[in-house]
Formats: structure tokens, C-alpha cells, sequence
């Protein structure tokens, strides 16, 4: 069974760009979700997305944003980009988040570098 | 609100020995406690989860975790550390029940694991 993939696995951005990155969840998983690992700030949850409706956001500006598709493939979009928001995104799906204890399992991620 | 604390940014360990990461953890109700570990330019690895029952929870590469309601901790142990163990730990609590939210995670800082041959 594939794992969660990402993609692009890197990319590098100028400042006042947008990017966009892509997650195709395990198959079989409804819930996606984002997050954002820095080195100083850790590992910070972006939003989670289920069924196609977002269920849930962490405390980000506007600028990041996300959908989910019919097929519970997801995108996170960056506006604006900021050299702040250098940073490995991680996307991660479950069977449902984690109600009931599922197990959430991550991509290899994205790592974004702003100039 | 949920939270997690990783009180060690590093540990190091001689290989064969045993090893225990730290994790203590605040929630309102039962928590759902998970373990990652990532390898360097990686993703996070499941390790294992506690949802309920047994205190002692076995997990992927020889992993363990004891799971102390009295003492709020989930620390991560394995008997014998081996070099290829070294990589980043974290802790993790189910978001469930903090603002409503349904399917993040709450995460620790991190702790370097280092063994040493």
C-alpha cells in the first residue's frame, strides 16, 4: 500500500511569490492534514481537511490556504510568500483524524526555501 | 488545552544499553499519545500509540512506551540501543476536545536521540 506522497520534494521561491504543494493521502483516507516544521518553532498543525470540507485550522495567516479533492487528494497554497514561511511542510492522512485514536502517517514532505 | 513537553533536547546513549525518552503530557479527559521519530531530511515515522488499555505499549523497531495516568508521562524506551536508532523524537497528543478540532496533533519539541557505538 503507498505511503502519503508530496510533491514537489523541494522547491525554492522569491519572496512575494505564491506556491502551491500536493498530497495524495494513503488510499482509503478521508482526513488530510498540514503541517508546518521549522526549527524554531517546531511542528505547528496548518489546517486538516475531510471530506472535502475543512474541519479544522491552526493559527496561520490568510495566506495559507488549502483544499481537499473528491479523491481526498490535497493542496496548500502560500500566498505572498515571506522568507519566514521557509520551512519543510509535512501533509499527513488518517482513516478519520485522530478520533478513536487513528493513526495519523506523514509524507517525506516539501521543503520550501524562500530568497 | 492539550500540550505536550519533551523535557530533554538530547539524549545520548552507548549502543547496547537502554534507552528512555521523555514525554509528559496535559490534556482535559483521556489522551490519545502518539510517538514519531524522523530520520534527518525525512518525514515522521509512526512508532506506536497509546488509545487505551494495557499501560505498556509495543511499537515498531523494538519500541515501547508506559503510559503513567498518576504521573502525566508516555516515555519511549527500548531495551538496546542500536547507532541506527539515532534520529529525532517527538511526542505527540491527539488535538481531540482543544477548540473543537478533530484531527491534529499536538507536538513536543523534539528530542535528538544519539547513540553512540
Amino acid at each position: 500500500k503507498a505511503g502519503v506522497t508530496q510533491t514537489p520534494r523541494y522547491l525554492i521561491k522569491t519572496r512575494g511569490q505564491q506556491v502551491t504543494l500536493s498530497c495524495s493521502p494513503i488510499s482509503g483516507h478521508r482526513s488530510v492534514s498540514w503541517y508546518q516544521q521549522t526549527p524554531g518553532q517546531g511542528l505547528q498543525f496548518l489546517f486538516e481537511y475531510f471530506s472535502e470540507t475543512q474541519r479544522n485550522k491552526g493559527n496561520f495567516p490568510g495566506r495559507f490556504s488549502g483544499r481537499q479533492f473528491s479523491n481526498s487528494r490535497s493542496e496548500m497554497n502560500v500566498s505572498t510568500l515571506e522568507l519566514g514561511d521557509s520551512a519543510l511542510y509535512l501533509c499527513a492522512s488518517s482513516l478519520a483524524g485522530t478520533e478513536r485514536g487513528n493513526t495519523i502517517y506523514f509524507g517525506e514532505g516539501s521543503w520550501l526555501t524562500v530568497v | 488545552a492539550q500540550s505536550v513537553a519533551q523535557p530533554e533536547d538530547q539524549v545520548n546513549v552507548a549502543e547496547g544499553n537502554p534507552l528512555t525518552v521523555k514525554c509528559t503530557y496535559s490534556v482535559s479527559g483521556n489522551p490519545y499519545l502518539f510517538w514519531y521519530v524522523q530520520y534527518p531530511n525525512r518525514g515522521l515515522q509512526f512508532l506506536l500509540k497509546y488509545i487505551t488499555g494495557d499501560n505498556l505499549v509495543k511499537g515498531s523497531y523494538g519500541f515501547e512506551a508506559e503510559f503513567n495516568k498518576s504521573q502525566t508521562s508516555f516515555h519511549l524506551k527500548k531495551p538496546s540501543a542500536l547507532v541506527s536508532d539515532s534520529a529525532l523524537y517527538f511526542c505527540a497528543v491527539s488535538g481531540l476536545n482543544y477548540g473543537g478540532s478533530q484531527g491534529n496533533l499536538i507536538f513536543g519539541k523534539g528530542t535528538k536521540l544519539s547513540v553512540k557505538p
